[in-house]
């Protein structure tokens, strides 16, 4: 059974910073691209992030470029993705999702598996 | 990247069949075969029900189907059972090399 369990939100402060992980089990890992996606409180979903089965490419949306940075770690089987320079309008919850292949040269374009989300909260 | 247009709302009693539309551009829902359609209940995290416009993921209902036509996209539920109710959200692949998701819509079975 495909699991992903995010950690690693809570409650910064603007322009602070923030790891998140998404631990992944029941498949392996390195044989398909992650992604990121956020939803604001009350909101629709938005993209954030995808990186390639074997890490070789990532992809951002353009209100993450710059700011936010995805990795994985295949040994450990989890997906990261380091927010800095927090803003208020990042609030959301994050989700971390599991594409359908490795998607080594291509952006995957859509998820199969979806964890329960992490809450990220930017407030002074 | 400006979101897909959904309905913000549709409704439809039990046994009928309702359709949500996706509109975007030629830029994305026209000039791909990418589209995907999610399910999201209040609180939890989004289930894929239609992948590549009009494909099923095992699993998934065959009272859901995909398709598309020009830059817009649909989302078909036919039979409607009180469980589908929840928010659905389209997304697609772009130009740009990234994805955009719909701002989604909320079925009401009534």
């Amino acid at each position: 059974e495909v699991q992903l369990v995010e950690s690693g939100g809570g409650l910064v402060q603007p322009g602070g910073s923030l790891r998140l992980s998404c631990a992944a089990s029941g498949f392996t890992v390195s044989d398909y691209a992650m992604g990121w996606v956020r939803q604001a409180p009350g909101k629709g979903l938005e993209w954030v992030s995808a990186i390639s089965g074997r890490g070789t490419s990532t992809y951002y949306a353009d209100s993450a470029k710059g700011r936010f940075s995805i990795s994985r770690d295949d040994s450990k089987s989890t997906l990261y993705l380091q927010v800095n320079s927090l803003r208020a309008e990042d609030t959301a919850v994050f989700y971390c999702a599991k594409s359908y292949d490795s998607s080594d040269f291509y952006l995957p374009h859509y998820f199969d598996y979806w964890g329960q989300g992490i809450l990220v909260t930017v407030s002074s | 990247q400006s979101a897909l247009t959904q309905p913000a709302s549709v409704s439809g009693s039990p046994g009928q069949s309702i359709t949500i539309s996706c509109t975007g551009t030629s830029s994305d829902v026209g000039g791909y075969k990418y589209v995907s359609w999610y399910q999201q209940h209040p609180g939890k995290a989004p289930k894929l029900m239609i992948y590549d416009v009009s494909n099923r993921p095992s699993g998934v209902s065959n009272r859901f189907s995909g398709s598309k036509s020009g830059n817009t996209a649909s989302l078909t539920i036919s039979g409607l059972q009180a469980e589908d109710e929840a928010d659905y959200y389209c997304s697609s692949y772009t130009s740009s090399t990234t994805l955009v998701f719909g701002g989604g819509t909320k079925l009401t079975v009534l």
